[in-house]
């Protein structure tokens, strides 16, 4: 059962437009959330984080939503830059018992078009 | 500073044979951890170490996977004998604490024919 739902396989987007990519999840005890980029032939790179105390993380051209009521996260990329097409994972984790993980979803491979 | 490193970044075996990765975390990161991506899929949370020692290995899917991490430092994870579900992209990540962003390695592509 997969706790961490990127329900959009692919997006694209024109160059300079926004990009919003979405993340839903199940777990109503996930306290931190993260999204990595990933190159083909890459391991993933972290790219912004948000703390379930907060609802909006401002990075630059990249900024996270988080609506708890909804368990609901989004990744807005504004402007746009073909340099962004790469597949985004949002992850979750939860800080119980002693273990502490990531659950990452199945990504969303983002094309941004020049 | 070096990033997480992982080695063989490609390796293709045969059904029932034996293949060992290694990670070498970032020097310092006492949190290792091992996930595998099916493609397509998500990536998919196998273990944790903090420093020697297995902290979660509730995603280690059988006993043919075995992980070991020697004191502390660099890290294995062995599959014995593979299996052709076995195929798919096993990433290493290490962290200083455990509440933190992980640091990647690239990835070995493990193929079972």
């Amino acid at each position: 059962d997969q706790q961490v739902k990127q329900n959009s396989p692919s997006l694209s987007v024109q160059e300079g437009r926004i990009s919003i990519l979405n993340c839903d999840y199940t777990n109503s005890m996930f306290d931190y959330f993260l999204w990595y980029k990933k190159y083909p032939a890459e391991g993933p790179t972290f790219l912004i984080s948000i703390s379930s105390i907060k609802d909006k993380n401002e990075d630059g051209r990249f900024t996270v939503f988080l609506n708890k009521s909804a368990k609901h996260l989004s990744l807005h990329i504004v402007p746009s830059q073909p340099g962004d097409s790469a597949v985004y994972f949002c992850a979750a984790s939860q800080d119980s018992s002693g273990t502490y993980k990531y659950i990452f979803g199945t990504g969303t491979r983002l094309k941004v078009l020049a | 500073e070096a990033g997480v490193t992982q080695f063989p970044s490609h390796s293709v075996i045969e059904k029932g044979q034996t293949v060992t990765l290694r990670c070498d975390p970032i020097s310092g990161h006492d949190n290792l951890y091992w996930y595998r991506r099916v493609m397509g899929k998500e990536i998919k949370f196998l273990l944790h170490f903090v420093k020697e020692s297995k902290q979660d290995e509730s995603g280690m899917p059988n006993n043919r996977f075995l992980a070991e991490r020697t004191g502390g430092t660099y890290s294995t994870l062995k599959v014995q004998p593979a299996e052709l579900e076995d195929s798919g992209v096993y990433f290493c990540a290490s962290s200083q604490t455990v509440h933190e962003k992980l640091f990647f390695g690239s990835g070995t592509q493990l193929s079972v024919l």
